[in-house]
This record gives structure tokens, sequence and C-alpha cells, in this order.
């Protein structure tokens, strides 16, 4: 799997965006980009993922740079419940491999 | 709708002694992993099933078993525990070209 690169740790005011970025420079053609998000200890939870282009749900938007090696992650309107570490995961879905973890960006939103 | 069931939620155990978790993936999901996160640290794969059949094999002890079951629960047997096996343990589950869904976790502590 591709490693990626996300900044150690990032704050932001409640009720903006938040912009989490990832670098995932040697990713190849059929890896997809995964966001899971862990809040204190319980379980990773899925947010998003896609393979080429921008994707969004409610709980995320996914921007994909067209050459790929890098993604952001965006949060329209963070809230305090959003504090949590983010991790972008670029795995194969073709072989289901596992989740390779870490170290993620420690996002804390500020009253 | 269902999410991934982890049992017991709380483990305490006596060093030498063993523990078994168990992992009820979601309805109809066919593949089983488990991860081990460690105090301050991200989470670590370790096993992982498909089909009722090991598929990849990650940083597990030896004293550390798996396997999955015909009605496609996991169960994580540990023997000759250790202080350093105290962690969280969470299994994850999928159906083949889907994403993988994180269950609450085991807190274990081991004395």
């Amino acid at each position: 799997d591709a490693k990626t690169t996300q900044p150690p740790s990032m704050d932001c005011a409640e009720g903006r965006a938040a912009n989490l970025p990832c670098n995932h420079s040697t990713i190849s053609g059929n890896e997809y980009v995964y966001w899971y998000r862990q809040i204190h200890s319980q379980g990773p939870q899925y947010i998003i993922h896609g393979l080429k282009n921008n994707e969004t749900n409610e709980m995320a938007s996914l921007i994909i740079t067209e050459d790929r090696k890098s993604s952001t992650l965006i949060l329209p309107h963070a809230t305090l419940r959003d504090t949590a570490v983010y991790y972008c995961i670029v795995r194969n879905d073709n072989y289901g491999q596992n989740f390779v973890f870490g170290p993620g960006t420690r996002l804390s939103v500020l009253p | 709708a269902a999410g991934v069931i982890q049992s017991p939620r709380h483990l305490i155990k006596e060093k030498r002694e063993t523990a078994t978790l168990k992992c009820y993936p979601i309805p109809r999901h066919d593949t089983v992993y488990w991860y081990q996160q460690g105090p301050g640290q991200d989470p670590q794969f370790l096993i992982s099933f498909y089909e009722k059949m090991q598929s990849d094999k990650g940083s597990i002890p030896d004293r550390f078993s798996a396997q999955q079951f015909s009605d496609y629960h996991s169960e994580l047997n540990m023997s000759s525990l250790e202080l350093g096996d105290s962690a969280l343990y969470f299994c994850a589950s999928r159906l083949a070209g889907g994403t993988q869904y994180f269950g609450p976790g085991t807190r274990l502590t081991v004395l």
C-alpha cells in the first residue's frame, strides 16, 4: 500500500470548515483513498472513500487532486463532536487488504 | 443499521491467564479483521479471515490464535497473557468489495 503523510495536529473553530490534507504521492492506479476517524478510544469510524472523483456524503467531502497524489477531507461545519484523530489510508480494494493506520491528524475543534 | 458486536467490552485478566474475545460481524459480511491498539498507539493489524479461512496475517504473537466460524463470527484466543497485551482490541467486518466497519472494541487489562 502507498504511504500517506498527514499533519500531526490541527485546530478548527466550531462552525467553520475543517480541511484535513493527506499526501499519498506513491499511490497506484487501483488504490482507493479512505478516511476514518477515531474519537477517544472508540472504534474507528468510516467517513468516506474515493478513487479518482471527488466524493460527498452526509458527513464530509473528499477532494482528490487530478494526479491523485494528495487529497483533502472537508468537514463543512465542524462541531465539538468532530474532535478526533483522522486517518487517511490508501488501499487496494481488490485484494481485501487490511488497513495500515497511522499516525493520522489529531483535529481539535475549539468553541 | 446493525453494527459489529464485540464481547466482552471490558476484560481483566492476570498474567499467564488466557482470554477469548468474540466478534460478531455485520450480517452478510464475509470478512473479519482483528486489530490491536496499545495505549497511545495507532491500531495495528493482527489477522483476518475471509469465508472462514485465514486470509492475511500481521503482527500477531504466536501466543494468539483466531478463527472464523460457520456463522461468520470470529474469536481471538490469547494465551500466556503478558502485561504488554493490555490494549484495545478491535474487530472489523467487510463484505467483499465493500468498506471495513469497526466494532466498539474490547478493552483488555492484564494485571
